[in-house]
């Protein structure tokens, strides 16, 4: 079946810009989750979603940063007055939603989009 | 919060060998533990995943230990391929915290 999508796949913008990434989950999949991924690190939690609501927002870095979700599914990202310091690879991730000891929870990414921001 | 190290960097092995990434963690409540292979340009893709309940778990030629008393955790790839090349994430939660803390990444390259 069809993986989680996301859009642009890369988004090149000027400094003080505002920009929108859009993510896809997979059908059917309650749990969204946001990460962030610089240069040769691992994803950096940013925010998940449980249907619409955001249920952990913690790891948004600022007041620029602010996603939603309205109907439970296509979820956006959006960074206000964007600064050189946001350039990285946004990854969307989603899940069937809470694991157990037997299963379940499992996050699934997507491409991601690349951000530059010049 | 949780802190996820991840050994080595940078790992080089011949092809039909065998390859061992480590990691440990911080946080004694996180039960979860997936690994990550991600090749350039795309978004990283669970290979294997096991929960503390167990001590290990294997899926052909990949498999994963975990001992929780000295938190750590390892990924084991057999007979390496040259498709085996890529970076690999480690990574832990708990399940009452569904954000995943990440390793550093390890690039793993299979020398044909």
């Amino acid at each position: 079946g069809a993986g989680v999508s996301q859009t642009p796949s890369n988004k090149v913008t000027e400094k003080g810009k505002y920009v929108e990434l859009r993510c896809d989950p997979i059908s059917g999949h309650t749990a969204l989750y946001w990460y962030r991924q610089s240069l040769g690190q691992g994803p950096e939690f940013l925010i998940y979603f449980q249907g619409t609501g955001a249920a952990d927002d913690s790891g948004l870095p600022n007041d620029r940063f602010f996603a939603v979700r309205p109907e439970g599914s296509v979820s956006t990202l959006k960074i206000q007055r964007t600064e050189r310091g946001d350039s990285a690879v946004y990854l969307c991730a989603s899940s069937l939603g809470r694991g157990g000891w037997t299963s379940g929870g499992e996050q699934y990414f997507g491409p991601g989009t690349r951000l530059t921001v010049t | 919060g949780e802190n996820v190290e991840q050994h080595p960097s940078t790992l080089s092995v011949q092809e039909g060998d065998s390859a061992v990434i480590k990691c440990t963690y911080s946080d004694s409540a996180s039960n979860y533990f997936p690994w990550y292979k991600q090749e350039l340009g795309k978004g990283p893709q669970l290979i294997i995943d096991i929960r503390s309940n167990v001590g290990e778990k294997k899926d052909q030629r990949i498999a994963v230990t975990l001992n929780k008393t000295a938190k750590h955790f390892s990924l084991h790839i057999t007979e390496t391929q040259p498709e085996d090349s890529a970076v690999y994430f480690c990574a832990a939660r708990n399940f009452g915290n569904e954000k995943l803390t990440f390793g550093t990444g390890t690039r793993l390259t299979i020398i044909p």
